[in-house]
């Protein structure tokens, strides 16, 4: 396992609603990234932190929204839920310094189902 | 914007066979990096491939970046019913930011 976690592991929530995934990074990286994975796809990278400061962010609308923790911990909130935010949520750290922080470490995921 | 385009999308082949996975981007990558995905799992990193025209093994894995670095190839020999999963390519093209762009994966089942 990389040492990366993920909370919760399943969750259900219905149209409109806001939602908060956790992550917390493998020890010694401080680089932290969402993906979003839909059923029969490839991950879809929503946005990457670096030292507390979002660090570029893919093709996702303003309602997906991210934080870092000094302890490079992660949230990823999601406001306004829709039926197609139901997706496998991950969370990928990596460590400082080139060439490491080129390599993601993937978590387990979060399933959301929204209804 | 970078595109990553996977060949086959499944493949199912007898315990024994090889099977091949060929990954292509639209643009020159820094790197790319291959994940193996599991049924119900997550993606586990296999390897990161960074220069022109290199080549890695692991085990009965061989990994092949172009000398454009544009395309690279996954190649397993003698399949096991163990290799069952979904291969994905991700492309890096450089840069601070360290997003990779994910292909859309190769599903491959192994009948024993």
């Amino acid at each position: 396992e990389t040492g990366v976690t993920q909370s919760p592991t399943h969750l259900i929530k219905t149209r409109g609603q806001q939602v908060t995934l956790r992550c917390s990074s493998q020890s010694g990286h401080n680089t932290v990234s969402w993906y979003q994975q839909a059923l029969g796809q490839g991950p879809q990278f929503i946005f990457q932190y670096y030292r507390e400061e979002e660090n570029g962010r893919g093709n996702f609308p303003p309602r997906f929204s991210g934080l870092q923790f000094p302890n490079y911990s992660s949230e990823l909130n999601v406001n306004a839920l829709e039926l197609d935010d139901s997706a496998l949520y991950l969370c990928a750290s990596s460590a400082p310094g080139p060439p490491s922080r080129e390599t993601q470490y993937f978590g387990p995921g979060t399933r959301l189902l929204v209804l | 914007g970078q595109q990553v385009m996977q060949i086959p999308q499944y493949q199912h082949v007898q315990e024994g066979e090889d099977f091949t996975t060929y990954c292509n981007s639209s643009t020159t990558l820094s790197n790319i990096q291959w994940y193996k995905q599991r049924p119900g799992g997550h993606p586990v990193f296999l390897i990161q491939l960074v220069k022109s025209g290199e080549v890695k093994k692991q085990k009965r894995l061989t990994f092949q970046f172009g000398e454009a670095k544009k395309n690279s190839s996954l190649h397993i020999t003698a399949t096991q019913t163990t290799d069952v999963g979904t291969y994905f390519c991700a492309g890096h093209s450089g840069g601070s930011n360290y997003k990779l762009t994910f292909g859309k994966g190769t599903l491959l089942t192994v009948n024993p």
